[in-house]
């Protein structure tokens, strides 16, 4: 099947530090990626869908200057998460789908662990 | 906006058992899909389940959906401890207008499974 990589897979950081999460499609060209926050023992709640060369769609609630996304190629797109504060840690997760929507299945990363100190 | 329910939230079995878990959902579906996520790590894709769809299978894994009670399914059969694991469903719900490639996809909120040795 189709690869995604994310990295970092974990990171501590001081509150008031931005934190950019990479999440890159290896072996196919991801049109869209989506961006995902899950906390612990709970399902994932999409945080924006992301398109190559525009700008993000984000989710009722979530803040567009607080979770900066970019998706420059087909093959890369990165979450940063600006001024970070404790209330933002979490497990974040990105997925992708690739050209002409495949059949539908989504390709996800390992996750990126986000530890605001 | 989650609308799947998956039930039961946790199952725990021993080896060989068969696991069946459920997932509701609330609108009418292109597909329905359902995943696992080992703890810590991304989600993995394990089958998709159109609506002009049945049943499907795929190894050890046996999909149903019945669209007239908007539910759906996964048994696994000679459950083995590396089955541990969370399990999500997930709705490619209708209708997405002119959402082309950026359909998302609506979550149930797991079964966690505890395959005992």
């Amino acid at each position: 099947g189709a690869v995604v990589s994310q990295h970092p897979s974990r990171v501590i950081c001081k509150s008031g530090t931005s934190v950019k999460i990479e999440c890159r499609s290896l072996d196919f060209q991801a049109t869209t990626m989506f961006w995902y926050r899950q906390f612990p023992k709970q399902s994932l709640m999409l945080m924006a869908t992301s398109n190559e060369g525009s700008k993000a769609t984000y989710e009722q609630g979530v803040e567009k200057d607080k979770f900066l996304i970019n998706h420059a190629s087909l093959t890369l797109s990165t979450l940063t998460v600006t001024s970070a504060h404790p209330e933002d840690s979490s497990f974040y997760i990105c997925s992708a789908k690739g050209l002409a929507g495949g059949t539908g299945e989504l390709f996800f990363g390992e996750g990126s662990r986000l530890t605001v100190l | 906006s989650q609308q799947g329910e998956e039930d039961p939230q946790a199952l725990s079995i021993q080896e060989g058992e068969n696991a069946t878990m459920n997932c509701s959902y609330k609108t009418s579906i292109n597909n329905l899909q359902w995943y696992r996520q080992n703890s810590g790590r991304g989600l993995v894709h394990l089958i998709l389940i159109r609506s002009n769809e049945r049943e499907k299978h795929s190894g050890r894994l046996r999909v149903t959906l019945d669209t007239s009670k908007k539910s759906s399914s996964l048994l696994i059969t000679a459950s083995r401890a590396a089955d541990t694991a969370s399990y999500f469903c997930a709705t490619d719900s209708l209708p997405q207008v002119n959402a082309g490639n950026n359909r998302k996809l609506i979550w149930g909120l797991g079964t966690s499974l505890a395959v005992n040795p």
